[in-house]
């Protein structure tokens, strides 16, 4: 059963553009939403990540929007750079249950010259 | 990586071999978790711990299991492996609620 529905699979954009990520949850015990970024080769970092008593955070140029009545969440990038090229996974937790994070399918973008 | 390392880093094993994955942290975290991930799923909860020797099921836990002996390690082990074990493994530790951060990875080649 995929809780967490993440959208678009891969996206390409030119250098300064500001590429969107979105994603849905079902299960409305979940209180925290994190955004990771996972370059080839490597394990998935933690971004940015935001709990639902907020609509909106920004962390430099990566901005969480939140819309709790909707069950969705998206990632912003602004002025999106060559060196962004990653894939992206949203997820969800419920933090208190052992903190278990449950994922997205992941979004692998490319941030073309 | 946090102070997380996994090893070994490369693996290819026969089908039927018992393998065991390790996970070590010097961070002190009190959550250890295991994931695999594969393409079209991004990753999956194996297993995870939330202290010495406590440990409890993830979402794709068969065939496989795990130990904590100590704080800073955390063994995966699968007892008979098979193709559909071919994946990356990654480890997490947390020690604030849902903030996890993850090891290197350890790429599992079962033939």
């Amino acid at each position: 059963q995929q809780q967490v529905k993440q959208s678009p699979q891969s996206l390409i954009v030119q250098k300064g553009g500001i590429p969107i990520i979105n994603c849905a949850y079902e299960n409305t015990a979940f209180d925290y939403f994190p955004w990771y970024q996972q370059f080839p080769g490597k394990g998935p970092a933690l971004l940015i990540a935001i709990r639902p008593d907020v609509s909106e955070k920004k962390e430099g140029r990566f901005t969480i929007s939140f819309n709790k009545s909707a069950k969705q969440f998206s990632l912003h990038i602004m002025d999106s750079q060559p060196g962004d090229s990653a894939t992206y996974f949203c997820a969800a937790s419920n933090t208190g249950t052992a903190s278990k994070l449950t994922f997205g399918t992941g979004t692998r973008l490319q941030v073309t010259l | 990586d946090a102070g997380i390392t996994q090893s070994p880093r490369h693996k290819v094993t026969e089908t039927g071999t018992p393998v065991t994955l390790r996970c070590h942290q010097t961070e002190n975290h009190r959550y250890m978790y295991w994931y695999r991930q594969d393409p079209g799923h991004g990753l999956r909860l194996i297993h995870y711990s939330y202290g010495v020797k406590d440990t409890d099921k993830g979402e794709v836990s068969d065939g496989y299991s795990v130990s904590r002996s100590k704080t800073e390690d955390f063994l995966l082990t699968l007892e008979s492996a098979t193709s559909s074990q071919t994946s990356v493994y990654f480890c997490a530790i947390s020690e604030r609620p849902g903030e996890q951060y993850f090891g290197p990875g350890t790429r599992l080649t079962v033939t």
